[in-house]
């Protein structure tokens, strides 16, 4: 079964430094996006992806945040000078159409955790 | 603005029993959908029913069904015959149209399920 993978599945970083987290989206899927989970909070919409832009983002999607979809298959995303308050899971999820009745297919996550 | 709210922060039920995952909801759009998503303590996202807001009937997926009510804004997850592997914490999710956005979830607060055996 066609599966959305990320890689690392878990990355320390230092603050300040920058980290991109990389996702493989199911291949016939149109939209992208990035979700984050605080460890023991709710998960949030961060960003979604269509068509090579940015088609909405969330207040937490700051100029701290760039996505890329850099060769048609990798979903990346990048986040510069992290801070202490970034460490979370976040997961890409994707979708093959925008119908209200089609799931989202989330990936496995990948924990950062900056110190 | 849409809203999902998960009351129960944490429930236990005992193996074989039925349990009921509260979810109420707020929108003013008259088309959504809602979701329930599972997320065992290996972290991961996984699908487990839909409903959308025009469905007459109650969504089943085999052992999880969604008693939605419409009129009160609830779409509560029904589990049936619980079993250990159950045990996870559980999120309801509403999508609402958004122009070109593929249609993004919010996410409630979860519940975290405990099945006792």
């Amino acid at each position: 079964e066609p599966e959305v993978t990320q890689t690392p599945s878990h990355q320390v970083t230092q603050m300040g430094q920058e980290v991109i987290l990389r996702c493989v989206p199911i291949s016939n899927h149109l939209y992208f996006y990035w979700y984050r989970q605080i460890l023991g909070q709710k998960v949030e919409f961060l960003v979604s992806f269509y068509n090579n832009e940015i088609s909405e983002k969330s207040e937490i999607f700051d100029d701290q945040f760039s996505v890329e979809r850099p060769d048609g298959s990798n979903f990346t995303l990048k986040i510069r000078s992290t801070k202490l308050e970034d460490s979370a899971m976040y997961f890409c999820a994707s979708s093959p159409d925008r119908d209200m009745n089609t799931e989202a297919f989330f990936g496995q996550g990948t924990r950062l955790t900056v110190v | 603005a849409q809203k999902i709210t998960q009351t129960q922060p944490g429930m236990f039920v005992q193996e074989k029993e039925a349990v009921t995952l509260d979810c109420t909801y707020d929108t003013s759009d008259p088309s959504y959908g809602l979701f329930w998503y599972k997320q065992p303590s290996s972290g991961e996202m996984i699908f487990l029913i839909y409903q959308g807001s025009y469905d007459q009937q109650n969504a089943t997926e085999g052992r999880y069904s969604l008693n939605f009510q419409k009129a009160r804004k609830s779409a509560n997850l029904v589990i049936s015959a619980s079993q250990l592997g159950d045990s996870a914490m559980y999120f309801c999710a509403m999508r609402v149209p958004q122009n070109n956005a593929g249609n993004m979830l919010t996410f409630g607060g979860g519940t975290r399920l405990m099945v006792k055996p």
